[in-house]
């Protein structure tokens, strides 16, 4: 089937401690998407990238960083640098162009212990 | 003025009522735009998309876009308890960048 997938659901990570998410689409998608969102809050935008090895920052992406090493894979890894990491962290594809949507993958859900 | 704004706080109609809401976007090159339902716990799912002004229909669902006003809505007829769930809002430019708004919950009384 096809889809994408995010890895692990849950993940708790200590204070100072770098972590990436996994995510993973078999759907031949060009574009992908990381997105955090906090309780009651909307999707705020991470980082993007339209094709493999070039990506965008988006509107919060101090603390983050991304690969695009291949079409399939997007991994996104929380550094230290980032002060408030717990979260729900989405990721998304859809095909490169304006007329087309995006399809998640099930979330990660970052708590910082 | 934030690139998507869903200003309207939570939402409460009653079952079988028309259920509103609204969205306001900063960018006149923007192309697309995006409904999705959200439950709690989950990830978004897309309801609706439009790309020209207007409406469109999808059963109990329509879209509205008005790119002057730079504003789209979406409508919930015949709202049903499934339907109580926040609402994002998300708009997509020429760049392929897609933003979303801070979303509506709707809550559907029986």
């Amino acid at each position: 089937d096809g889809g994408i997938t995010q890895s692990p659901k849950y993940l708790f990570r200590k204070e100072g401690q770098n972590v990436t998410l996994s995510c993973e689409q078999n759907l031949n998608h060009d574009a992908m998407y990381w997105y955090r969102q906090d309780p009651g809050q909307g999707l705020r935008l991470i980082y993007y990238s339209q094709i493999v090895n070039d990506f965008q920052k988006g509107d919060i992406a101090e603390g983050y960083s991304v690969s695009r090493e291949k079409k399939e894979s997007f991994p996104l890894t929380v550094t230290s640098a980032q002060k408030n990491p717990t979260a729900f962290y989405l990721c998304a594809s859809s095909i490169r162009g304006p007329a087309t949507e995006a399809f998640f993958g099930q979330g990660t859900r970052l708590t910082v212990v | 003025q934030k690139e998507v704004e869903q200003n309207s706080g939570p939402l409460s109609v009653p079952e079988g009522a028309i259920a509103s809401l609204n969205c306001t976007y900063s960018d006149r090159g923007s192309q697309s735009f995006f409904w999705y339902r959200q439950y709690s716990g989950k990830s978004p799912e897309l309801i609706m998309f439009i790309y020209s002004n207007g409406d469109k229909e999808d059963g109990r669902f329509t879209a509205q876009l008005n790119k002057a006003s730079q504003y789209v809505s979406l409508l919930i007829r015949d709202s049903q308890p499934s339907d109580s769930a926040t609402y994002l809002c998300a708009v997509k430019g020429g760049n392929n960048r897609l933003a979303f708004g801070k979303g509506n919950q709707v809550v559907v009384i029986p």
